[in-house]
């Protein structure tokens, strides 16, 4: 059975890098069938999402987040990644990580998700 | 961005009971309408996807409908684990965007 989970600093400070890591189990992230993306919830806010990745490297990003963010893979390691510069209160959010369906874009499972501060 | 609209954004509800949830898009989406329950402290769970598509592993007690701009979820029956937060999203162009939430509440 497939698994994400992410992990991460869970307090990061204003105008610092955020970093993420999503880790799969139970299934290849060098699949064809699939895309890697990032989902986040700030709190008392509904769902956005950030980005995703395929297994080559080749990203897709929301455009109210492309000129902060970047999203990687690392096959070798079965895990892929989240960076968002520059953060601010606004970017404070339970981040979650989930795989897409590649034509469809569905995304499941998801991974439990965790909890992002932003402060000084 | 397409803008997805739910209603209502809360429901309440009694167990055996059949409940719709709506969503509307702000422009055509084909088919690419998705559907998710959130519960406190688990992950997110798709439930529907492709509009009509039940996922493996999902009761049929569940059921999706719709086309366009225009979609719904049923549950035929209310079980006292259907209690949870449901979002609709789209994945018809990125940026993907979801629906606000229905918070589906025992009465």
């Amino acid at each position: 059975q497939l698994q994400l989970q992410e992990s991460g600093p869970g307090l990061v400070k204003p105008s610092e890098t955020l970093s993420l890591t999503c880790t799969v189990s139970g299934g290849s992230i060098s699949s064809a069938n699939y895309y890697w993306g990032w989902i986040r919830q700030p709190p008392g806010k509904g769902l956005e999402w950030i980005g995703n990745v395929f297994y080559s490297g080749t990203a897709y990003y929301n455009p109210s987040l492309k000129s902060r963010v970047t999203i990687s893979v690392d096959t070798s390691k079965n895990h892929f990644s989240l960076s968002l510069s520059s953060v601010t209160a606004t970017d404070a959010a339970v981040y979650y990580c989930a795989r897409h369906g590649a034509t469809r874009q569905q995304l499941d499972p998801w991974g439990q998700g965790t909890l992002v501060t932003v402060s000084s | 961005d397409i803008q997805m609209t739910q209603s209502p954004s809360s429901l309440s509800a009694s167990v055996g009971d059949r409940v719709t949830i709506a969503c509307r898009a702000s422009q055509s989406i084909d088919s690419y309408l998705n559907w998710y329950q959130y519960r406190p402290g688990k992950a997110p769970k798709l439930l529907v996807y492709t509009a009509s598509t039940l996922q493996s592993g999902v009761p049929s007690r569940f059921s999706g409908s719709g086309s366009g701009t225009h979609f719904t979820l049923t549950v035929s029956s209310l079980q006292p684990e259907d209690f949870a937060t449901y979002y609709c999203q789209q994945s018809y162009t990125i940026p993907y965007t979801f629906g606000q939430g229905t918070k589906l509440e025992i009465e």
